[in-house]
């Protein structure tokens, strides 16, 4: 099993509040790509990270591909109630691989 | 509207009785795939499929059968269902396979096997 590791596996904050979320893996990954999942809805994919050390920028979501590509973060900034939700990093090409995901609830 | 569906959306039922859970997409998309969602272990890749007549086993696939006779429809099936495989069920299509392709998952169907 290709392990992707989630860390805080929850996380609660304020409105207003920064926070960032990490996805880490023992293994280099050629592609990684971030999906938040809403309560009763399938996940919904964010972004696909390809290059190490790149970093994409989603509104007030900014993404970040580890230079050694074992490793992704996502930062939100001034996180807002819509940005509650259940985010999960993903690798793989066919046979796919899902972290278990940080639920973050931000609270108005 | 473009858009991957499951049914049912909600079922329950017992030990041994043979279920399918349906699942169709109607944007042409080659791949299709089976996931169980459980908490604490995240979503889990039962089988998917690279194209009509092409399937592979994922991560669990102990327990289930799927079939791809047309390009839109993807079954899973549980020939004899047991309480473990009481999950949150979602399956998932993507344009093409290989590295990196967008998946769309359904809304999910909830099983509970007594």
């Amino acid at each position: 099993t290709q392990l992707l590791e989630q860390s805080p596996q929850f996380l609660s904050i304020q409105e207003g509040e920064n926070l960032t979320v990490y996805c880490n893996s023992s293994s280099v990954f050629s592609s990684l790509q971030w999906y938040r999942q809403e309560p009763g809805e399938g996940p919904v994919l964010l972004v696909t990270v390809v290059t190490g050390g790149e970093v994409k920028k989603l509104k007030r979501l900014t993404f970040q591909f580890g230079d050694a590509r074992k490793d992704s973060s996502l930062h939100i900034t001034a996180a807002q109630p819509g940005d509650t939700g259940l985010y999960l990093c993903s690798r793989g090409a066919n046979n796919l691989f899902f972290g278990t995901g940080t639920r973050l609830t931000v609270i108005p | 509207e473009a858009q991957v569906t499951q049914n049912p959306r909600y079922l329950i039922t017992v030990t041994g009785k043979k279920l399918t859970v349906t699942c169709s997409q109607n944007m042409n998309h080659e791949y299709m795939s089976w996931y169980r969602q459980d908490p604490g272990l995240g979503l889990r890749q039962i089988y998917y499929s690279m194209n009509v007549e092409v399937t592979d086993k994922g991560d669990v696939p102990e327990g289930y059968k799927v079939s791809r006779k047309e390009k839109r429809n993807f079954p899973l099936i549980l020939e004899s269902p047991s309480p473990n495989q009481t999950s949150l069920y979602f399956c998932a299509s993507s344009p093409q396979t290989g590295v990196a392709y967008e998946q769309y998952f359904g809304p999910g169907t909830r099983l509970t096997v007594t």
